[in-house]
């Protein structure tokens, strides 16, 4: 079974610039989180999706959106990038049944 | 403001020795103590985790402590191997009222000398 599968690996961007990041999880999987983890910090919650709606939103700026397709896919928008938004960003997924989420190796972003 | 206070930020354990992470809460609603591990370049990894309802869960060498009264739980690694070198994040989350939103540690980088 294909774990939880995050696009691209690595990317640099422009300050300024948008980016979307791609994830799918987990065969069977409805519930789609993102984080983002900073260097030497521990992930910080950006999103969670649960049957392609909202289920929750961390302490991000506009400029961070999200959606989950029917598939249960997601992407991961980000606007105007700022220095700061350079991290790996996280995706998780869950069948929304259990505890406990698998995350996929992540997207190292760097903005210049 | 960090929900889950995590010590010592990093640690040095020879081969074969004891490894103790330490990490405690405020919240009580939380439901649900996961550990992960993670090497560079990958994703965590959902390593062992723990309810509220037990006091201690072990898996091969891999123990959680947990006390419900000081809000405290702790990850032992016994006979600690060089393979175990990564970096360990203790998380909370409480399932009923966010789905399981993770709220992480700072994270342990332990390095284990052969």
């Amino acid at each position: 079974d294909a774990g939880v599968t995050q696009s691209p690996t690595h990317l640099i961007k422009t300050r300024g610039q948008h980016v979307t990041l791609r994830c799918s999880p987990i065969s069977g999987h409805k519930s789609v989180s993102w984080y983002q983890q900073v260097l030497g910090q521990g992930p910080q919650f950006i999103f969670q999706y649960y049957e392609k709606e909202e289920r929750g939103r961390g302490n991000f700026p506009d400029r961070f959106s999200a959606r989950q397709f029917p598939n249960y896919s997601s992407e991961l928008n980000v606007n105007a990038l700022l220095l700061g938004d350079s991290a790996l960003y996280l995706c998780a997924s869950n069948s929304g049944l259990i505890y406990g989420y698998t995350f996929g190796s992540g997207t190292r972003l760097t903005v210049v | 403001q960090q929900q889950v206070k995590q010590s010592p930020q990093s640690l040095i354990v020879q081969k074969g020795g004891i490894s103790i992470i330490n990490c405690a809460y405020e919240n009580t609603a939380f439901d649900y103590f996961p550990w992960y591990q993670q090497f560079p370049g990958k994703g965590p990894a959902l390593l062992i985790a723990i309810r509220p309802d037990v006091s201690e869960k072990k898996e091969g060498r891999f123990t959680i402590s947990f006390n419900k009264s000081a809000k405290q739980f702790s990850l032992h690694i016994m006979d600690s191997q060089p393979g175990d070198s990564a970096t360990y994040f203790c998380a909370a989350s409480n399932r009923g009222s966010t789905l399981g939103r993770l709220y992480f540690g700072r994270g342990t980088q332990l390095t284990v000398w052969p």
